[in-house]
């Protein structure tokens, strides 16, 4: 079984272009969620998708966005690109239940984004 | 709002001695609270997560943690370590299942060396 998968996994980018990021979560995952990982602030919370809605979102500038597909493939985006937007981005899915033993969360290797 | 605290930002044991890493919760409710490792230019693999049932939780490679509410902990252990062991560790939180949503708070994280 395929893990969460996350195209590309490497890119340059400079200040003022816009980024889309992709990923294909795992067969039957239906939540996806997305994260940043920079040296400074750590693993952040972006948003979270489920059956095409956002659920969740976390406390980042409107120029990153994001949305989720009927076949639970997720994309996001950043505009107007600025240095600090450079990090790592994680993609995780899940089969989500509120069952009592909860979620399996898994992430793919990310995608690094470098904006000179 | 819920936090974890990481108490060690690096750690360094000798290989086939014990490991001990620590984190500290708060939250209004009774969590849901898991161990991440990320190795080097790698995702985030999930070690073993807590949900309110048994207290004391085994992972995969050998790892285990005990929730214990009383001091709002969730340390990971291994008996033994091996050098492959060495990678970055996240304790992380999150709302309990019935909440429907799966929104992660992350420490900023463990540094584990090993020492041959």
């Amino acid at each position: 079984k395929a893990g969460v998968t996350q195209t590309p996994r490497y890119l340059i980018k400079t200040r003022g272009q816009q980024v889309t990021l992709s990923c294909s979560p795992i067969s039957g995952h239906r939540s996806v969620s997305w994260y940043q990982q920079t040296p400074g602030q750590g693993l952040q919370f972006l948003f979270e998708y489920f059956s095409e809605t956002q659920r969740n979102k976390g406390n980042f500038p409107g120029r990153f966005s994001g949305r989720q597909f009927s076949n639970s493939r997720s994309e996001m985006n950043v505009s107007t690109l600025e240095l600090g937007d450079s990090a790592l981005y994680l993609c995780a899915s899940s089969l989500y239940t509120t069952g009592p033993s909860g979620n399996t969360i898994y992430f793919g290797e990310g995608s690094w984004l470098t904006v000179v | 709002a819920q936090s974890v605290t990481q108490l060690d930002s690096h750690v360094s044991v000798s290989e086939g001695t014990p490991v001990l890493l620590r984190c500290n919760y708060s939250s209004s409710y009774s969590p849901s609270l898991f161990w991440y490792v990320q190795h080097p230019n790698k995702g985030l693999q999930l070690l073993l997560k807590y949900t309110s049932a048994a207290t004391l939780v085994k992972g995969i490679n050998g790892f285990e943690a005990e929730f214990k509410k009383s001091e709002t902990s969730f340390h990971l252990t291994k008996p033994s370590a091996h050098m492959s062991d060495a990678a970055e560790y996240f304790c992380v939180v999150s709302d309990p299942p019935n909440f429907g949503n799966e929104k992660l708070t992350f420490g900023t994280g463990t540094r584990l060396t090993i020492i041959p």
